[in-house]
């Protein structure tokens, strides 16, 4: 089981850039939340997707959209990137019957 | 919303030694509470978690206990390890029993360092 997989693992961008990440959940896991860490913080929710509809969104702007497709991966979008935008972005996978969300890697985002 | 707090910052201990992490939350419907230990490069990982109807839980060096009336929750490690040394996350969520809704709220972590 390759377990919760994240792409790309580092992304440069410029400053009013668009950017795209992308995440596989673990194999039999349904629904994943996505989550924004900056250096030195704990992470914080950007917004949850299950049944390819996004369910749950805490406190980040419109700028931030997702998507699930049908086979439960699911990709964060940012427009109009600001520098305060830079951070480890975090997806979670986890499943309507089980508690536990298991982590990917990251994606660290610099933006410039 | 919820507001988790956790202390300290920063821990250093010796190799062999007991090191705690203490947090306390706001929302007093959070009823699970997980610990995330995060290595450098990685995302966190799941190391042991807490339901508010038990007040203590163990599993081999660590353990956790979680007072609901005081809204505290700690973490405990016993005969530390240099491997043990990364960043500790409490957090606190609520949501139904059958799970998929809960929504962890993160402490700013604990980075505990172990000196061989």
């Amino acid at each position: 089981d390759a377990g919760v997989t994240q792409s790309p693992t580092h992304l440069i961008k410029t400053r009013g850039q668009q950017v795209t990440l992308r995440c596989s959940p673990k194999s039999g896991h349904d629904t994943v939340s996505w989550y924004q860490q900056a250096l030195g913080q704990g992470p914080q929710f950007i917004f949850q997707y299950y049944e390819e509809e996004e369910r749950q969104r805490g406190n980040f702007p419109d700028r931030f959209s997702g998507h699930q497709f049908p086979n439960y991966s699911s990709e964060l979008n940012v427009n109009a990137l600001l520098l305060g935008d830079s951070a480890l972005y975090l997806c979670a996978s986890s499943s309507r019957v089980e508690t536990e969300a298991f982590f990917g890697q990251g994606t660290r985002l610099t933006v410039v | 919303g919820e507001n988790v707090e956790q202390h300290p910052s920063t821990l250093s201990v010796q190799e062999g030694d007991s090191a705690v992490i203490k947090c306390t939350y706001s929302d007093s419907a959070s009823n699970y509470f997980p610990w995330y230990k995060q290595e450098l490069g990685k995302g966190p990982q799941l190391i042991i978690d807490i339901r508010s109807n038990v007040g203590e839980k163990k599993d081999q060096r660590i353990a956790v206990t979680l007072n609901k009336t005081a809204k505290h929750f700690s973490l405990h490690i016993t005969e530390t390890q240099p491997e043990d040394s990364a960043v500790y996350f409490c957090a606190a969520s609520k949501g139904s029993v059958s799970g998929g809704s809960y929504i962890p709220t993160f402490g700013r972590g604990t980075s505990l360092i172990v000196h061989p």
